[in-house]
């Protein structure tokens, strides 16, 4: 069971789009349309922004869209605002030995 | 309005036991699967167990198989998380999640575990 690989941080200027990526497997990312993505602010439990793929929950923001491609999944933040800036991480159904979920390594996104 | 609150952390010695708890409210809990979540000091999140509604189905994450026990009692709406033999590396602040659509959705606020000597 091994995290799923985001990039360390990433930046932009308001108003701007970001695109965050998760890269895993064909046992997770790949097999399966069961990737999540949540934002967390310090000291502040996860909110999931994107269920499978590119579903939105009741009241997320459409500037949140999620997509993938073979291994790779990714989170797209358009219009970026300073209430943006926290921590991102993505996850997966996995079905590698036991079945299982992973988070991805975590993304810090910093609003210039 | 979901409501998870997380209970039972604290400080406890390598190799010793604690028991969590996840009160749930607003929601009818018998119907949903449930996670526990683990974030250790400054890391990223790393899952930990889930369990289905009725209880009849777990998993766990191979670094706390055989240690640590998922569990729920649909008439008081809770869930719990039994660990034992603990370990430092095991010190984290724990969430219990509801787990919908292969997705985490509601998120208690989480308390904290620290094992040290």
């Amino acid at each position: 069971q091994s995290a799923l690989t985001q990039p360390a941080s990433v930046s932009g200027s308001p108003g701007q789009s970001i695109t965050i990526s998760c890269t895993g497997t064909n046992s997770d990312v790949g097999g399966y349309n069961y990737v999540s993505w949540y934002q967390q602010h310090p000291g502040k439990a996860p909110k999931l922004l994107i269920y499978g793929v590119s579903n939105r929950p009741s009241g997320v923001s459409n500037r949140f869209s999620g997509s993938k491609s073979g291994n790779t999944a990714s989170l797209t933040i358009s219009g970026l605002q300073p209430e943006d800036e926290a921590d991102y991480y993505c996850s997966s159904y996995s079905s590698s030995s036991t079945p299982h979920y992973d988070f991805g390594t975590g993304t810090k996104v910093t609003v210039l | 309005e979901v409501q998870l609150v997380e209970s039972g952390g604290g400080l406890v010695q390598p190799g010793g036991s604690l028991r969590l708890s996840c009160a749930a409210s607003g929601f009818i809990f018998s119907s949903f699967w449930m996670t526990w979540v683990r974030q250790g000091p400054g890391k990223g999140l790393e899952w930990v167990a889930n369990i289905k509604s009725d209880g009849s189905e777990n998993s766990y994450a191979d670094s706390v198989k055989g240690r640590f026990t998922i569990s729920r009692d649909n008439a008081k709406n809770s869930l719990s998380l039994q660990m034992n033999s603990l370990r430092a590396e095991d010190t984290a602040v724990f969430f219990c999640a509801t787990h919908r659509n292969w997705a985490f959705d509601f998120w208690g606020q989480g308390t904290l575990v620290t094992v040290s000597s």
